[in-house]
């Protein structure tokens, strides 16, 4: 299976202050069809989790351009270029490249 | 607006069945693939099953295979996932996420707001 690996686990920033989350896979994510499928997914306590972010760079609707995603191959990076109360929560990275789907373990986001 | 709706957790013994559903509303079900994921309480997201648009292609975590089953019925837009042989490990949080086409994976961009399974004597 391929390990998703994040860093740091806990996160807190001050607001108004870039973050930064690394999320590194144990295998290359590059598909066959040259596509690499790395999201990343933000869930703030007692909700969902909520896509923010596919194929390495690509905002979804509604995801504010404060939010990007970089990366490639096996090393990957969500930036957030400055945090706001509202982004609390845990961030998680996933591949669809290879099955089984993985998930990292998660980044835990405060206010500092 | 794409909304689905999870629906038929609840308290079950070691070893029972569980029949969830997730129905969904807002696009055209049959075009898109299926998953379903589940969180066990305070830890992370595990990958449960996919399906495909049509029902005819499906995978499985590990951990489920041989004791649950994903299906759809495309006329009545929903998803379902049964749940034999049911361990204390399953216990969790089961959310149903749409994928991003009829045979794409990994993708989930719209999840459902959960139903809780609890398994315990």
């Amino acid at each position: 299976d391929v390990v998703m690996t994040q860093s740091p686990l806990s996160l807190p920033v001050i607001l108004g202050q870039p973050a930064s989350i690394s999320c590194r896979s144990s295998q290359s994510l590059v598909f066959s069809d040259k596509n690499t499928y790395l999201s990343w997914f933000h869930q703030r306590p007692g909700q969902s989790p909520r896509r923010l972010i596919y194929k390495v760079s690509n905002r979804d609707s509604g995801v504010p351009d404060r939010f990007s995603g970089s990366g490639s191959v096996t090393d990957f990076t969500l930036k957030i270029s400055r945090v706001e109360a509202e982004d609390v929560g845990i961030y998680y990275c996933m591949q669809g490249t290879h099955w089984p789907l993985t998930f990292g373990q998660g980044t835990r986001l405060e206010i500092k | 607006e794409v909304q689905l709706l999870e629906s038929g957790g609840g308290l079950v013994q070691p070893g029972g069945s569980l029949r969830l559903s997730c129905a969904a509303s807002g696009f055209t079900f049959s075009s898109y693939a299926m998953s379903c994921v589940r969180q066990t309480p305070g830890k992370g997201l595990e990958w449960v099953a996919s399906i495909s648009g049509g029902g005819g292609s499906t995978y499985y975590a590990d951990s489920v295979k041989g004791r649950f089953t994903i299906s759809r019925d495309n006329s009545k837009n929903t998803l379902y996932l049964q749940m034999n042989s049911l361990r204390v490990e399953d216990t969790a949080v089961y959310y149903c996420a749409k994928e991003g086409a009829s045979e794409s994976y990994g993708g989930m961009g719209v999840w459902g707001q959960g139903t809780t399974v609890t398994v315990s004597s």
